[in-house]
């Protein structure tokens, strides 16, 4: 079955505590990106990635990493999470080879920092 | 940068009812996309839609690209047809997506 998965699915931490969260993709796709979805703010990109070893900074990239190494994995890195980066977290993934189209997304991550 | 409006903010429906969602763009866009995000969270994709118009059973989507909006149909609708809809933007070559305000929907049985 195609699909984007996320791990892990719930998470809660306390501030300072390095975390990574992990999303894999099967499609083959070219393009990935990560979201925060925060009440009253909608959905927001972080980062995404066109390939292998591109990343680009999205719109709220700051207190987060993320790294490229193979097509299939594009995982997030909270280095010192704070609670402001509290939220609901989606990886997404597309087609993407020479422009950008339909994305399909991932079943979320809810991450509370205490 | 582009500003992306969704209206209305909120609807209520009696089950069966049909409605139109709108999606307002501010500039022009490569692609976009209507999702569902259903009670749980889960964002599901309803339609790619960055110009014409498509059908999928009870709902049906119009993006006009000229006119800088996009228009989202439900008919019949159904108790299940209940949470958010987004539609998301690309604005041509920045490979960012911008999604709009929401619309909050409550079908009623």
């Amino acid at each position: 079955e195609a699909q984007v998965t996320q791990n892990p699915r719930y998470l809660i931490t306390v501030t300072g505590k390095k975390l990574t969260v992990t999303c894999s993709q099967n499609m083959n796709h070219e393009y990935m990106s990560w979201y925060r979805q925060d009440p009253g703010l909608g959905l927001r990109q972080i980062y995404y990635s066109m390939n292998v070893e591109v990343t680009d900074k999205g719109d709220v990239p700051e207190g987060y990493k993320v790294s490229r190494k193979e097509k299939r994995n594009f995982p997030l890195i909270l280095e010192s999470p704070s609670p402001n980066q509290t939220s609901l977290y989606f990886c997404a993934s597309s087609h993407g080879t020479g422009g950008f189209d339909e994305q399909f997304f991932g079943p979320g991550t809810r991450l509370t920092v205490l | 940068g582009i500003q992306v409006e969704q209206s209305p903010p909120d609807l209520i429906l009696q089950e069966g009812a049909n409605s139109t969602l709108r999606c307002n763009f501010s500039d022009s866009v490569n692609n976009l996309q209507w999702f569902h995000q259903n009670p749980w969270g889960q964002l599901i994709n309803l339609f790619y839609i960055p110009s014409g118009t498509k059908q999928n059973g009870r709902l049906s989507a119009t993006t006009v690209a000229t006119e800088r909006y996009s228009l989202l149909y439900i008919s019949s609708s159904q108790t299940t047809d209940s949470g958010v809809y987004f539609c998301a933007v690309e604005r041509g070559g920045t490979y960012k997506y911008i999604f709009g305000t929401g619309t909050r929907l409550k079908v009623l049985a």
